[in-house]
């Protein structure tokens, strides 16, 4: 069974650009959740994906956007970057049970963003 | 609002002692979820256990353990006879079942706490 995995693993960036990260959810789950960490702090929510369609979205801006794909794959994309946007951006993927709140999310090694 | 709430910051032992990560959670959800996962120094982020709300037997994992107490919001993890491998970063965290996007659909919105670096010294 294929985990969770993340491209690319580092990025430098500078500010005012667009950068764009990706998720490989593991095998048969179909619902994507992508979290922020910023050093020395726990992840926070930016938003989740189920079929194809943003499922719910945290406290971010609308420079935060993604997709998700037939394959149930995602890319999260974050435009204007800011100094603050440099984190550990972590993406999770669930099967839904019978329900989509208390599924159990698991994390692949996350995209370790720097913005200069 | 959901929170989670880990008081101890960083905690360091030795070798082969026992250690209890405290977890202390607020909601106003009847029914919820509490995990906790563990962060090496890679990154990932590795589940451990998930609780739900109606369940508060203590759970044994080997060498791993955890009291649930509704009475007092606590969600405690205790690792016996410590070992060097066991250190890494670990997170509480708490999913409710009042997360509605417009379309009246749950989601699942992970709530995490600050985490606790914990050192296992040889």
């Amino acid at each position: 069974e294929t985990g969770v995995t993340q491209s690319p693993t580092h990025l430098i960036k500078t500010r005012g650009q667009q950068v764009t990260l990706r998720c490989s959810s593991q095998s048969g789950h179909n619902t994507v959740s992508w979290y922020q960490q910023a050093l020395g702090q726990g992840p926070q929510f930016i938003f989740q994906y189920y079929r194809e369609e943003e499922n719910g979205r945290g406290n971010f801006p609308p420079r935060f956007s993604g997709l998700q794909f037939p394959n149930y794959s995602s890319e999260l994309n974050v435009n204007a970057l800011e100094l603050d946007d440099s984190a550990l951006y972590l993406c999770a993927s669930s099967h839904p049970g019978w329900g989509l709140s208390t599924d159990t999310q698991y994390f692949g090694p996350g995209t370790r963003l720097t913005v200069l | 609002a959901q929170k989670v709430t880990q008081a101890q910051t960083e905690i360091s032992v030795v070798e082969k002692e026992d250690v209890t990560l405290d977890c202390v959670y607020e909601t106003r959800d009847t029914t919820y979820y509490l995990f906790w996962y563990k962060q090496p120094p890679s990154g990932e982020l590795v589940f451990l256990i998930r609780r739900n709300s109606f369940d508060e037997q203590n759970e044994i994992s080997g060498r791993y353990s955890w009291n649930f107490q509704k009475s007092t919001s606590s969600f405690n993890f205790t690792i016996t006879a410590s070992q060097v491998v066991d250190s890494a970063v670990y997170f509480c965290a708490l999913s409710g079942d009042t997360e509605y996007n417009a379309g009246g659909t749950s989601y699942g919105k992970l709530t995490f706490g600050q985490g606790t670096i914990l050192t296992v010294h040889p």
